[in-house]
């Protein structure tokens, strides 16, 4: 199983500032990872695709980077809406995986 | 608009069995894989069980393999986990999530969610 670890766990920012969230795979996954932003009492939403593409309707200051084992979910500057907690999803292997989630919080 | 709805969540003891279903719509169901994802309380998220868009291939997390099978109906547009031997631990909000097809030919991500069910596993 190929395990996925976020860091940090938590992340205390200011509207405005950059967030720059972390994942790495145990083992490679290619560029098939996924980033999902999650808000309370909310499904997941789709982010980032194959590691650096935005899905539809995402504004431009989501930006996912990265391939093989280490992957990063930038945000270029936080807008209210932003503080909510992403997860990355690998489907490489079987079997499909997430990480722990990080927090991006209001400082 | 694409959507999908779950229902048939609930309370119930374990060992008991549950069937859960989501109904999709605004796409053409029988051309997508479609996947099952759980999210127990204050928990992240787990993957559960996926499904080719034939329905002919399965896939299982250990954690509930031999208990819960993953079924579609592509005349009905609905997709079906149907949940046996029930234990606490599987107490969570099932979400089914549609997989993304890209022009590249990945099927990585998932792109469609529904808002969840809510499966409560007590005595």
């Amino acid at each position: 199983e190929i395990v996925l670890t976020q860091s940090p766990a938590t992340l205390s920012l200011s509207p405005g500032e950059r967030a720059t969230l972390s994942c790495r795979a145990s083992q490679s996954v290619s560029s098939c990872l996924a980033w999902y932003q999650q808000k309370p009492g909310q499904a997941p939403r789709l982010l980032i695709y194959d590691a650096s593409n935005r899905a539809t309707g995402i504004p431009p200051r989501f930006s996912g980077s990265g391939s093989g084992t280490d992957f990063t979910l930038t945000i270029s500057s936080l807008e209210p809406e932003d503080f909510a907690v992403y997860y990355c999803q690998q489907r490489s292997n079987w079997p499909l995986t997430f990480g722990g989630g990080t927090k991006v919080e209001i400082k | 608009e694409v959507q999908l709805l779950e229902s048939g969540g609930g309370l119930v003891q374990p060992g008991g069995s549950l069937r859960v279903s989501c109904a999709a719509s605004g796409f053409t169901f029988s051309s997508y894989a479609m996947r099952w994802v759980r999210q127990a309380p204050g928990k992240g998220l787990e993957w559960v069980s996926a499904i080719s868009a034939s329905g002919g291939s399965t896939y299982y997390a250990d954690s509930v393999k031999g208990r819960f099978t993953i079924s579609r109906d592509n005349s009905k547009n609905t997709l079906y986990l149907q949940m046996n031997s029930l234990r606490v631990e599987d107490t969570a909000v099932y979400y089914c999530a549609k997989v993304l097809m890209t022009a590249a030919g990945t099927y990585c991500s998932m792109d469609v969610w529904g808002k969840g069910t809510t499966v409560t596993v007590s005595s």
